[in-house]
């Protein structure tokens, strides 16, 4: 198995412009997860998903943030309108059973001019 | 409410002293403990998990419930292990974690 893929690795945009992170997880893994790593909060789990249905959005920031899994194997974090404040690097991390820990992506760098 | 706690933002030991990465947490149930290891500019990689009890990279954690901490500690520092590590808790039975924020840890040669 690959690990979870993210795409991009990186992003540049333009601050007001729509921004579309993927994210495919393990085969089997029936949970992923979204978050955000900044140096002045660290990081932060946006969101997650179990059997593709959302469990918890807490830690979305605004409305600005919505995240989608219409299967088991894609899930997207969408910005839309960007905004500086969100430059960051954005994991994906995907799990299987409880105990066994989560498995994360690369990351897709973000950067809002 | 779940927290956990790394006291320590920065971490320097020259190579071949002994590392210690400290880890607290609250939680009232029955927790599951990690630590997670980021290399520069790479992925956050699982490095241990409590309940598996293993050594990985020279490196060991143990739980203490009664001082609730589960630090990392590892013999002989190597310039390799020059990273940022994070301690993390999940709820016994449950997928969500929630991480510390992090200690960067730098092996001086």
């Amino acid at each position: 198995d690959a690990g979870v893929i993210q795409s991009p690795r990186h992003e540049v945009t333009e601050m007001g412009q729509e921004v579309t992170l993927r994210c495919k997880p393990i085969s089997g893994h029936n949970s992923l997860f979204w978050y955000r790593q900044t140096m002045m909060r660290g990081l932060e789990l946006l969101i997650y998903f179990n059997n593709n249905v959302p469990i918890d959005d807490s830690g979305m920031p605004e409305d600005r943030f919505s995240a989608k899994m219409p299967n088991a194997s894609f899930s997207t974090l969408k910005i839309q309108p960007s905004e500086p404040r969100d430059s960051a690097v954005y994991f994906c991390a995907s799990s299987s059973l409880p105990g066994t820990g989560q498995f994360f992506g690369p990351g897709t760098r973000l950067t809002v001019l | 409410a779940q927290r956990v706690t790394q006291p320590e933002k920065l971490l320097s030991v020259f190579k071949g002293a002994p590392v210690e990465l400290k880890c607290n947490y609250s939680y009232s149930g029955s927790p599951e403990l990690f630590w997670y290891v980021q290399y520069s500019r790479q992925r956050l990689q699982l490095l241990l998990r409590h309940i598996s009890r293993e050594s990985i990279k020279g490196f060991t954690a143990d739980l203490n419930k009664g001082e609730t901490s589960f630090h990392l500690k590892k013999p002989f520092a190597q310039e390799e292990d020059s990273a940022m590590y994070y301690c993390a808790l999940s709820d016994q039975g449950a997928q969500k974690l929630v991480f510390g924020q992090g200690t960067r840890l730098t092996i001086n040669p």
